[in-house]
């Protein structure tokens, strides 16, 4: 399974933008990159998900690399509610495998 | 519409002693999912099944057992509990689409054996 790497933690300003770096440099060509979070004491949630181009949704957008070997969540506006761990995990499509190998994430917090 | 529901929400176990965590969703998702969240850490993968009948090892499934006899219940068994196995437990379900397979949550079961 390929792996991602995250920053341990980030901080940031209410209101205003975030961005979340993963490296994915061993991505295949099949491989979806999904981005879940998870607030405090509760399960991950669903945040976003793309294979080669830039996403949109009203959470957040994903910027994919052309070469695929990084990506970037963007929190276009920072609230104290996006205070979470960010994961950054790779999808095998191909292989028919629908299994999820979660890092450690991405520790944000929001400042007021 | 509940999603995906667990109980009990926390227990306390004994060393030796077994308990079933319950999972259950009323989304008619194929696939579910067990997973373990130790403190400070991301998930670790359990079982697995693709549906009622099938199931299969993650990456952590010792000393836990699994079935799926329906598509809405997949209970996760632990016999003689250990103290390695005081985590936090979270059942998922996901409908496997192109690209997608967006996997939705339970709130989880904080287990500490002592």
């Amino acid at each position: 399974d390929a792996k991602t790497t995250q920053p341990n933690s980030m901080e940031s300003n209410e209101e205003e933008p975030v961005h979340l770096p993963c490296n994915h440099s061993t991505i295949s060509g099949t491989d979806y990159i999904h981005w879940y979070r998870q607030l405090p004491s509760q399960g991950p949630e669903y945040v976003i998900h793309g294979l080669t181009s830039n996403v949109n949704n009203r959470m957040a957008s994903l910027a994919i690399a052309e070469d695929r070997k990084s990506s970037t969540l963007i929190l276009h506006r920072a609230t104290l509610r996006d205070a979470a761990v960010y994961y950054c995990i790779l999808r095998d499509n191909w292989a028919g495998t629908y299994k999820y190998i979660f890092g450690t994430g991405t520790r944000l917090k929001v400042l007021a | 519409n509940a999603g995906v529901t667990q109980t009990p929400k926390f227990r306390i176990l004994k060393i030796g002693q077994s308990m079933t965590l319950q999972c259950t969703q009323d989304m008619n998702h194929n696939y579910m999912y067990w997973y373990r969240q130790d403190p400070g850490m991301g998930l670790k993968l359990i079982y697995y099944s693709v549906g009622a009948g099938i199931t299969d090892k993650g990456e952590v499934p010792n000393g836990y057992n699994v079935s799926r006899s329906t598509t809405e219940d997949f209970p996760l068994r632990l016999e003689l509990a250990a103290p390695s196995q005081t985590s936090v437990y979270f059942c998922a379900s996901s409908f496997p689409g192109q690209g997608a397979n967006i996997q939705y949550f339970g709130a989880g079961t904080r287990l500490s054996v002592l």
